[in-house]
Formats: structure tokens, C-alpha cells, sequence
């Protein structure tokens, strides 16, 4: 039972906008950042957003994050097959003293 | 480029020690610019987050991980490792290494920004 939850499964059609959910708690997501990451078929993850909404170079700006509360989101807009993928949460817990992340997303371009 | 690559054995056994190592090419591990981090991630799960090491030999562990986990630096070799004893089924797992950015207090960290390919352990007799 991972401490912030995703949901198990995503979908949409090429060009449409996606978002997945990633519910935490106070201890967590209401008072720390939070970073996700993109994992694709049989490779490694990689860093897709840090600090709640920053995106790392490379990384193109269909893909936005936001933070509310104890929730955070992850938008990608414009969907492309190459989108499908798993999808990661992470935060500091300050409860458990150590990073948590979802049980990931897995994302299925229709 | 930065890479990191993984080696180790693939089979352990129960209540023995998982021994791990990442060697870095590409960036130094003395820069002291980053930290370097393991993660693992079971069958079909999600991700979990195991330690990191500083290039000064300073590390922070996973509370759950904690009694059972070491994590050494190699400047010279410019490679971490992990040693995780006392092993059981449950520590079968795709072990990752990363580069991780973490600020002036563990809790603040930007992301693990370049990562290993993995490696597979499994534990069993």
C-alpha cells in the first residue's frame, strides 16, 4: 500500500488532455514539494517535473503539474502515442522521515 | 553525458547480503555538486525510495530500510554501492541507481534527475 495514491489507469485519444491525480496528506503533499517522473515500457524512470511545477530541460511543455492541498496533478496535453507510459508521484513524508511515492499510473494512449 | 550502470548479482539468497554497485561516467562523484541515490522497485509495483550517499561518506536511509542497509561511496573509483543484509522474497526487486538533487535539509531535494538501467535481484534458495 503505497502512502500517496495514483490512480491504477489512464486513458485518452492522441490530441486530447490527460490528467492524472496523486492524493496525499498533510504530513506530505500538504507541506512538501512534489516531483514526478515518467517511466516508459521496459526503461528506467525519468525525471518529468520537480518543485511541484518546474520541468527539467528537455522535458516539453505539454506536460505541466500543479499542487493543491493535500493533491497533486499531473497534465499532459496533447497526447501522443509515445505518452504511454507509467507515471510516478513522490514527496518528503515529514512523518515517516524519508520520500514516498505513489503505486504509479500507467497511462494508455487509445 | 552522464551515465550510471548497476552491477551485482542477480540471485541472492535468503538471509544473505544484497551487494550492489553503480559506477558513474561522465561526472565526477567528487564534484560534490549532487547525491546519489538507490531505488527499487517489485514486480509490478511502484517505486520506493531506498538511501542516499553524499560523496563525503554522509548518507540518509529509508526508516524501513534503515537496520538492514549500508551505503558506501568510492571517489576513487568514482562508484556507490549498497549492501542490504538479512534478505528475504520481499527484497526481490528491479534495483536502481540515480543522481539525485537534494538541498540543505534532506527534505528539500529537486528530483533524481539521471538514472541507472536497472538491474534485476531476485531472492531465493
Amino acid at each position: 500500500q503505497s502512502v500517496l495514491t495514483q490512480p491504477p489507469s489512464v486513458s485518452g485519444t492522441p490530441g486530447q488532455r490527460v490528467t492524472i491525480s496523486c492524493s496525499g496528506s498533510s504530513s506530505n503533499i500538504g507541506s512538501n514539494a512534489v516531483n514526478w517522473y515518467q517511466q516508459l515500457p521496459g526503461s528506467a524512470p525519468k525525471l518529468l517535473i520537480y518543485s511541484n511545477s518546474q520541468r527539467p530541460s528537455g522535458v516539453p511543455a505539454r506536460f505541466s503539474a500543479s499542487k493543491s492541498g493535500t493533491s497533486a496533478s499531473l497534465a499532459i496535453s496533447g497526447l501522443q502515442s509515445e505518452d504511454e507510459a507509467d507515471f510516478h508521484c513522490e514527496a518528503w513524508d515529514d512523518s515517516l522521515n524519508g520520500r514516498v511515492f505513489g503505486g504509479g499510473t500507467k497511462l494508455t494512449v487509445l | 553525458q552522464v551515465q550510471l550502470q548497476e552491477s551485482g548479482p542477480g540471485l541472492v539468497k535468503p538471509s544473505q547480503t544484497l551487494s550492489l554497485t553503480c559506477t558513474v561516467s561522465g561526472d565526477s562523484l567528487d564534484s560534490g555538486s549532487y547525491y546519489w541515490s538507490w531505488i527499487r522497485q517489485h514486480p509490478g509495483k511502484g517505486l520506493e525510495w531506498i538511501g542516499y550517499i553524499y560523496h563525503s561518506g554522509g548518507t540518509f536511509y529509508n526508516p524501513s530500510l534503515k537496520s538492514r542497509l549500508s551505503i558506501s561511496v568510492d571517489t576513487s573509483k568514482n562508484e556507490f554501492s549498497l549492501k542490504l543484509n538479512s534478505v528475504t522474497a520481499a527484497d526481490t526487486a528491479v534495483y536502481y541507481c540515480a543522481r539525485d538533487q537534494v538541498g540543505f535539509h534532506p527534505k528539500y531535494y529537486y528530483g533524481m534527475d539521471i538514472w541507472g538501467q536497472g538491474t534485476k535481484v531476485t531472492v531465493s534458495s
